[in-house]
């Protein structure tokens, strides 16, 4: 079965530290993963993918996140928080079992940045 | 880049009445696409899987009754909540997987936020 845990509900860092928000999941397939934001009254915006090829994957806004297999993590960082960074972040697994496409929300991470 | 539409943005509607919103893939087609529901401070949930020229496939406690899906086109799905009552009152997103390369990545619109009377 396909899960998705993220292990912060809320995360407070102050503006210029860096940025940890963590993902695990579990899939019986190969699963590609992604980090999504959503600003407040606002639709999804995909922040990073990993699809099989570089286990380090770099996306927009300065953010990454390192794909570990053994540890079933996908965890997003940032080097130094910005406050427009202050969003709803989402992980999520896609995989297809059986030749069709499932996808799995994790349950969000708060982020708030103090300045 | 794929690019999904919503249509409407927003709608506020009476107690007891319909709405619909559309999901459009504007520069690619979609054999499928996947209907969400958000409510505040939580995730999105997974309400059904539009088929075009099929039946959807709605998650389990999703009443397919009362929320009705149509894919009528490649490009076009909609969805109708019918009898609208202040419990519906959600975000609700619809998605299309990309297609090639990019097939395994879903493209969002932009959310319809609901608010019923």
């Amino acid at each position: 079965a396909q899960s998705v845990t993220q292990l912060d509900s809320h995360v407070s860092v102050s503006e210029g530290t860096p940025v940890l928000l963590r993902c695990n999941y579990s899939s019986s397939y190969s699963p590609s993963l992604f980090w999504y934001v959503q600003h407040p009254n606002k639709g999804l915006q995909l922040l990073l993918k990993y699809t099989s090829a570089a286990t380090l994957v770099k996306g927009i806004n300065g953010f990454e996140a390192e794909f570990k297999k053994s540890e079933t993590s996908f965890h997003l960082t940032k080097p130094s928080a910005h406050m427009s960074d202050a969003a709803e972040y989402f992980c999520v697994v896609s995989e297809f079992p059986g030749g069709y496409q499932k996808v799995t929300f994790g349950t969000g991470t708060k982020l708030q940045v103090i300045p | 880049g794929a690019v999904v539409s919503q249509h409407p943005s927003w709608v506020i509607c009476k107690s007891g009445t319909s709405v619909k919103i559309e999901c459009r893939s504007l520069d690619f087609q979609a054999t499928t696409m996947f209907w969400y529901r958000q409510f505040p401070k939580q995730s999105l949930m997974l309400m059904a899987t539009s088929n075009e020229g099929s039946k959807a496939t709605y998650e389990q406690g999703v009443e397919k009754d009362k929320f009705l899906i149509n894919h009528a086109s490649l490009t076009l799905s909609t969805l109708t909540v019918t009898s609208a009552h202040p419990e519906d009152s959600s975000f609700y997103i619809c998605s299309a997987p990309g297609q090639g390369a990019v097939s395994n990545e879903q493209f969002f619109g932009p959310g319809t936020r609901l608010t019923v009377l």
